[in-house]
């Protein structure tokens, strides 16, 4: 089946810093990602869509300057949270979805952001 | 874009069917209801989905009223590792995103 590998896992960085996420499609090709962000016993919103080879779009409120996304590759995406401070704590989700529907959309296994 | 809403919470015993509803009273015609379920602190984990007719596979089966306004996901044997939150989403026509609400907080019992 369709996977995607995100990394880290777990990351703890300081205020002020940037932190970079990836997000793998790893026997797929996937023109367009998402990203999602979950808060502690919240449902998952959706930040951005990032698309390979353009930039990507933002959901309402969402910054584009904070959160910068790029999606250079067919099985790339990164989000990089610049600038981190601790209201930006949170867990962090890709997903992409490989070519046909008998998949849905496969999810990375998330990112859980502690900014200290 | 078509609303779900279900449950926020379900109990059932080890074993037996786990039958998780949904409502999806404004979907359109070229919309799939998707099942996903996330166990804590991992990302979610495709399920199912359908578009008209009953679908089952390995994990589960849905079950789409004829005029698609709800559906129902069978887990047909319930066990403890099937305690997750259940979402059930439907796709966003031509836009391929998926828009989450609150889900099924189901916990399985022993």
């Amino acid at each position: 089946g369709a996977v995607v590998s995100q990394h880290p896992s777990r990351v703890i960085c300081k205020s002020g810093t940037s932190v970079k996420i990836e997000c793998r499609s790893l026997d797929f090709q996937a023109t367009t990602m998402f990203w999602y962000r979950q808060f502690p016993k919240q449902s998952l919103m959706l930040m951005a869509t990032s698309n390979e080879g353009s930039k990507a779009t933002y959901e309402q409120g969402v910054e584009k300057d904070k959160f910068l996304i790029n999606h250079a590759s067919l099985t790339l995406s990164t989000l990089t949270v610049t600038s981190a401070h601790p209201e930006d704590s949170s867990f962090y989700i890709c997903s992409a979805r490989a070519t046909g529907t008998e998949y849905g959309y496969t999810f990375g296994s998330g990112t859980r952001l502690t900014v200290v | 874009d078509a609303k779900t809403t279900q449950p926020p919470s379900m109990d059932c015993a080890e074993g037996r069917a786990a039958n998780l509803p949904c409502n999806h009273s404004t979907i359109s015609g070229n919309e799939y209801v998707y099942w996903y379920r996330q166990i804590h602190s991992q990302g979610p984990q495709y399920i199912i989905h359908g578009l008209k007719n009953n679908e089952t596979n390995e994990m589960a089966s849905l079950i789409i009223t004829e005029d698609r306004k709800s559906s129902t996901l069978i887990l047909p044997h319930a066990t403890l590792r099937d305690t997750a939150v259940y979402y059930c989403i439907v796709e966003l026509a031509g836009s391929y995103q998926l828009t989450f609400g609150k889900g099924t907080k189901l916990s399985v019992i022993p």
